[in-house]
């Protein structure tokens, strides 16, 4: 079954860091193109940051950049984010997902992961 | 960033009922659209892919159409399964946008 995995989610104090992990199995991890993406307590779906299959590209939201890194590793089936000067607005679920692309510019997020809990809180 | 307009922000149908939720993008997206449903305090799952193709393992009650900026979702004969939060999302531009949703509840 193929599978995507968050964790390192918890407390974080305003102004701190935190790294969440992602582990894919079921599938060749190194294949496919992944984003993050987060939801605030009672809100709506907002994309983080994309990592293509090598690495060689990686986008991040306005909100984030300069803040949050992207990398992952495909020797262990890996995504990570490391997320440094963290605001209490950055409190949300952050959710691993894999992109699938269609023969043209078509794309989607097709493997989600359960998401793990940011809080950012004194 | 592409806005993408989602209506109506919350209905209520019965089991059986015929469902249509719509997107309109702030600029012409082609076919880029896809739709999600989330389960309460679950992760969304893939319904719709470019607009029109039901994604693998999805239901043919669910169909999706459009082109442009104006796409709707439909659900054919609503299941109790389907009480939940639809979400459309662009990426013919990034970033990439989503949808504030639509919550369908039990009428």
């Amino acid at each position: 079954e193929e599978q995507l995995a968050e964790s390192g989610g918890g407390l974080a104090q305003p102004g701190g860091s935190l790294r969440l992990s992602c582990v894919g199995s079921g599938f060749t991890f190194r294949n496919f193109e992944m984003n993050w993406i987060r939801q605030a307590p009672g809100k709506g779906l907002q994309w983080v940051s994309y990592i293509s299959s090598s690495s060689s590209m990686i986008y991040y939201a306005e909100s984030v950049k300069g803040r949050f890194t992207t990398s992952r590793d495909n020797d262990r089936n890996s995504l990570n984010l490391y997320m440094t000067g963290l605001h209490d607005d950055d409190t949300a679920t952050y959710f691993c997902t894999r992109v699938v692309r269609g023969v043209t510019q078509a794309n989607a997020l097709d493997l989600w992961g359960q998401g793990t809990m940011v809080i950012v809180s004194s | 960033d592409i806005q993408m307009a989602q209506s109506p922000s919350s209905l209520s149908a019965s089991v059986g009922d015929r469902v249509t939720i719509s997107c309109r993008a702030s600029r012409t997206i082609r076919t880029n659209v896809n739709w999600y449903r989330q389960k309460a305090g679950k992760a969304p799952e893939l319904l719709i892919f470019a607009a029109s193709t039901v994604q693998r393992g999805v239901s043919s009650r669910f169909s999706g159409g459009g082109y442009g900026t104006e796409f709707t979702l439909n659900i054919s004969s609503l299941q109790p399964e389907d009480y939940a939060t639809y979400y459309c999302q662009q990426t013919h531009m990034r970033p990439s946008t989503f949808g504030l949703g639509t919550r369908v509840e039990i009428k």
